[in-house]
C-alpha cells in the first residue's frame, strides 16, 4: 500500500520562528511536491523536486524554501513564519514512469500566532 | 497556463439522489484529468483520471466522469449518493513539466449530503 507521510497533523508556532515540515514517501517516486490548501482557494502548489536535490519554483514560494537530500524525503522550510501562512499544508508525489498519480499525506495544519 | 474552474462552492442532495458536480478546464494540449474526494481532517484520495482513450471513466466508490473535449468539462457524476460522500471534491489538471507531473486543482466543492 502506497504512504505518504508528514511529520505532524497539527503544528503552531510563532512569528519569525523556523519551521520544518517533513514529507517521507515510501514509493520510491522521483517528484515530490508541497501545496498550500486555503479555504476556497483550493491547492496551491508551492515547490516541487524531480530529483534528489533539485527543486523547482511552484506557484506561490514567497516565503518558503525546500530540501531534498534523500529520494524519499522532502522538506519545506518556513524561514521567518508569519501570520498569513497559516493554512494547511499537503505533501504529495508522483512516480516519473508513464501516467501515473500523485498520492497525497494527510496534511499538517500549521497556526502562525 | 492551465486552469480548472469548479462553478460550485457548495452542493447539498439527499441521500439517494443523483449528484453531478462540474468541472471545466483550460489547457493548450490533451490534459490528464484527475477528481480527488477530501474527507474531513484528511489528505486527497484519488477517485478517478483519465489520461486517454474511453470518454467515460469509471472510479471509486461508484462515481464516475466524463471527459467532453468540446466542451472543455470533466464533470463527476454518481447516481446515488451515500451520507459518506459528503466531503469536498477537487479537480485537477495535469501536465508534464521536465519529468514531473504537475496539478492545477479547482478551488473544489463542498458536498452536504441530508439524510
Amino acid at each position: 500500500d502506497v504512504k505518504v507521510t508528514q511529520s505532524s497533523r497539527y503544528l503552531v508556532k510563532r512569528t519569525g520562528e523556523k519551521v520544518f515540515l517533513e514529507c517521507v514517501q515510501d514509493m520510491d517516486h522521483e517528484n515530490m511536491f508541497w501545496y498550500r490548501q486555503d479555504p476556497g482557494l483550493g491547492l496551491r502548489l508551492i515547490y516541487f523536486s524531480y530529483d534528489v536535490k533539485m527543486k523547482e519554483k511552484g506557484d506561490i514560494p514567497e516565503g518558503y524554501s525546500v530540501s531534498r537530500e534523500k529520494k524519499e524525503r522532502f522538506s519545506l522550510i518556513l524561514e521567518s513564519a508569519s501570520t498569513n501562512q497559516t493554512s494547511m499544508y499537503l505533501c504529495a508525489s508522483i512516480s516519473s514512469q508513464g501516467q501515473e498519480t500523485q498520492y497525497f499525506g494527510p496534511g499538517t495544519r500549521l497556526l502562525v500566532l | 497556463a492551465q486552469s480548472v474552474t469548479q462553478p460550485d462552492i457548495h452542493i447539498t442532495v439527499s441521500e439517494g439522489a443523483s449528484l453531478e458536480l462540474r468541472c471545466n478546464y483550460s489547457y493548450g494540449a490533451t490534459p490528464y484529468l484527475f477528481w480527488y474526494v477530501q474527507s474531513p481532517g484528511q489528505g486527497l484520495q484519488l477517485l478517478l483520471k483519465y489520461f486517454s482513450g474511453d470518454t467515460l471513466v469509471q472510479g471509486i466508490k461508484g462515481f464516475e466522469a466524463e471527459f467532453k473535449r468540446s466542451q472543455s468539462s470533466f464533470n463527476l457524476r454518481k447516481p446515488s449518493v451515500h451520507w459518506s460522500d459528503a466531503a469536498e471534491y477537487f479537480c485537477a489538471v495535469g501536465a508534464l513539466t521536465g519529468t514531473a507531473s504537475k496539478l492545477t486543482f479547482g478551488t473544489g466543492t463542498r458536498l452536504q449530503v441530508t439524510l
